[in-house]
């Protein structure tokens, strides 16, 4: 599984996007790039993933560079809720996922 | 759909006390994921099964931890017999192996503390 890397805090004003990096430089080429978040206290709740090309939901948006080395996440409207530790994974089977440290995201109103 | 269902929430044993947590998959999944987070280690996979049959136990602490999936909609981890250091909040996953990509889906946890 690649190693990622991501910065341990960040801060958003509320209403405004909240775009959290992602380094996966190690990523290979059958890997999916994953994100979950967790809000305190809560069990990991995933929000989107995706392999070569951007994905949006209802939750976020995620883009890939082209040579898939990095991504970034992209919460539209941040709210107070959104408060939580994000973790970028990469993974290729059904096996454990790594979740490293993650990036500690606060929303200040 | 009800989610991955976790009991208790919360337990209290004492040292020495047998431990047996449980775990309800989504209904249709086939792989189901044990993990535990602490402050100190963050979360990291206990085991997981495939099909209700056991893959990948290295993450095991001790033989003090076992864990089981006698059929397709339930699971349980049990310590025996539990001390301290085993206070964590333990969670449990599901996941469909098959489709775009294997997300795995979390339950509440269960946050255990030994006294």
């Amino acid at each position: 599984d690649a190693k990622t890397t991501q910065p341990p805090s960040m801060d958003c004003a509320e209403g405004r996007a909240a775009n959290l990096p992602c380094n996966h430089s190690t990523i290979s080429g059958n890997e999916y790039v994953y994100w979950y978040r967790q809000i305190h206290s809560q069990g990991p709740q995933y929000i989107i993933h995706g392999l070569k090309n951007n994905e949006t939901n209802e939750m976020a948006s995620l883009i890939i560079t082209e040579d898939r080395k990095s991504s970034t996440l992209i919460l539209p409207h941040a709210t107070l809720r959104d408060t939580a530790v994000y973790y970028c994974i990469g993974k290729t089977g059904a096996n454990n996922l790594f979740f490293g440290t993650g990036t500690r995201l606060t929303v200040i109103p | 759909d009800a989610g991955v269902i976790q009991s208790p929430r919360h337990e209290v044993t004492e040292m020495g006390q047998e431990v047996t947590l449980r775990c309800k998959p989504i209904s249709g999944h086939n792989s189901l994921f044990w993990y535990r987070q602490t402050m100190m280690r963050g979360l990291e996979l206990l085991i997981y099964f495939n099909n209700n049959v056991p893959i990948d136990d290295s993450g095991m602490p001790e033989d003090r931890f076992s864990a089981k999936m006698p059929n397709a909609s339930f699971s349980t981890l049990k310590i025996q017999p539990s001390e301290p250091r085993d206070s964590a909040v333990y969670f449990c996953a599901s996941s469909l192996t098959s489709g775009k990509g294997r997300v795995q889906y979390f339950g509440a946890g269960t946050r255990l503390s030994v006294l």
